[in-house]
């Protein structure tokens, strides 16, 4: 098992530029969030899915659209990449008793 | 909506000795209260975790109290090692949602 796998690793883009962050977990969960992490920083949820179908805002939605396209796939879009969108992007699949995180995307918007 | 705060945000602790984080949260229907450990550049992971119907849960040197009534929960280290150092993150789910929402984190550094 893969557990929950992301791509890109490192992504540079410049300011106004769009790119889909790619996530996929292969443990049969329900539920896929999306966080991002900034320097020194906690863990902030922009989008989350509890189901197939299903996706809702979470803290900081803004500049951000998701797509659950199937149980194993939810993948997080930059329409137009701004500078403060500059984070560690991480995916995660479980629920509210144990999430299971992937290995982050490194973004940085210049 | 459910809030998690956590303190401190920075401890530095002689290798050996314990070191306590403790997290208050808000909603009084949260029924599940798990502590995530990330290592420098690594993802988060659970370490730890605690039901509401307990009080203790030990895991080797971790541990984990819970106080309902008080609305907090604390993580215990004992006999710290390097490896111990990491940022430590716990977390409380609102009982009506699928999400959970993490404290902001705290970095423990372990001295020599």
């Amino acid at each position: 098992n893969a557990g929950v796998t992301q791509t890109p690793k490192f992504q540079v883009l410049k300011t106004g530029q769009s790119m889909t962050l790619q996530c996929a977990q292969d443990m049969n969960h329900n539920s896929m969030y999306w966080y991002r992490q900034d320097p020194g920083m906690g863990l902030r949820l922009i989008y989350y899915s509890a189901s197939e179908g299903t996706t809702d805002k979470g803290e900081v939605p803004n500049g951000y659209n998701v797509s659950r396209l199937n149980k194993r796939e939810f993948s997080l879009r930059l329409e137009s990449a701004a500078p403060s969108q500059t984070s560690v992007y991480f995916c995660a699949s479980g629920g509210k008793w144990e999430q299971y995180f992937g290995p982050g995307t490194r973004l940085t918007v210049t | 909506g459910e809030n998690v705060e956590q303190h401190p945000s920075t401890l530095s602790v002689q290798e050996g000795d314990s070191a306590v984080i403790k997290c208050t949260y808000s909603d009084s229907a949260s029924n599940y209260f798990p502590w995530y450990k990330q290592e420098l550049g690594k993802r988060p992971q659970l370490i730890i975790d605690i039901r509401s119907n307990v009080g203790e849960k030990k895991d080797q040197r971790i541990a984990v109290t819970l106080n309902k009534t008080a609305k907090h929960f604390s993580l215990h280290i004992t006999e710290t090692q390097p490896e111990d150092s990491a940022v430590y993150f716990c977390a409380a789910p609102p009982n009506r949602d699928d999400k959970i929402i993490f404290g902001k984190g705290t970095r423990l550094h372990i001295l020599p």
